[in-house]
């Protein structure tokens, strides 16, 4: 089955600085990667994602990054803020026709320092 | 995005006894899942709720401890059986919603604590 690493676990960085999240997958037939982040006590919530044929995907100061032959993706939040704080989740998606499976890394917990 | 509503929101519940947690989706959700994420841990899938048919359970989790319903398309439950303090965790109901590109969204989590 899929296998999904995620790197840092933690991640502190100052406010206005960027931040990097990467992940790996095990499985290439895995064709879609979302990123959520979760506030506490909230739910997963979707903040960007990216298809197998595309390279890099950006939304105001998020992206990410897709490279399939190496098998890794990655977030990059820019010009941080203390409302980014919070654990992010990548994801590594299997579609195929009506079945769908879907692997989370183990998270990173973000802290932005003001 | 696809509305997932879930309840109760939180709960703390007797060694032993059982909670069923209710799961209601919007229209444009076509699969249904459960998962568990423990404290400070990752999202944990469950089981797959179909609709009508028995829920397809991931290793580690069997029918008898988690049954699952989804007597139609936008409705499911999660019993939690027999509990027991390693039970305590939060419990999200999830839907694919097919008009996002095969998008999952999460319902807002039950948090079950079992004493």
């Amino acid at each position: 089955g899929e296998n999904v690493e995620q790197h840092p676990s933690t991640l502190s960085v100052q406010e206005g600085d960027s931040a990097v999240i990467k992940c790996t997958y095990s499985d290439s037939a895995s064709n879609y990667f979302p990123w959520y982040k979760q506030e506490l006590g909230k739910r997963p919530q979707l903040i960007i994602d990216i298809r197998s044929n595309v390279g890099e995907k950006k939304d105001q100061r998020i992206a990410v990054t897709l490279n399939k032959t190496a098998k890794h993706f990655s977030l990059h939040i820019t010009e941080t803020q203390p409302e980014d704080s919070a654990v992010y989740f990548c994801a590594a998606t299997l579609v195929s026709g009506g079945y769908q499976k879907v692997t989370f890394g183990i998270g990173t917990k973000l802290q932005v320092i003001p | 995005s696809a509305v997932i509503s879930q309840k109760p929101s939180r709960d703390i519940c007797q060694r032993g006894t059982s909670l069923t947690i209710q799961c209601q989706v919007d229209s444009q959700v076509t699969m249904m899942f459960w998962y568990r994420q423990q404290p400070g841990q990752s999202l944990t899938l469950i089981a797959t709720a179909n609709q009508g048919s028995e829920a397809t359970y991931e290793s580690g989790f069997v029918i008898d401890k988690f049954p699952i319903s989804r007597p139609n398309l936008t409705f499911s439950t999660l019993t939690v059986s027999n509990m027991s303090p390693e039970d305590s965790s939060i419990y999200l109901c999830s839907g694919l919603d097919v008009h996002s590109g095969n998008t999952i969204y999460f319902g807002e989590g039950s948090w079950l604590t079992v004493v």
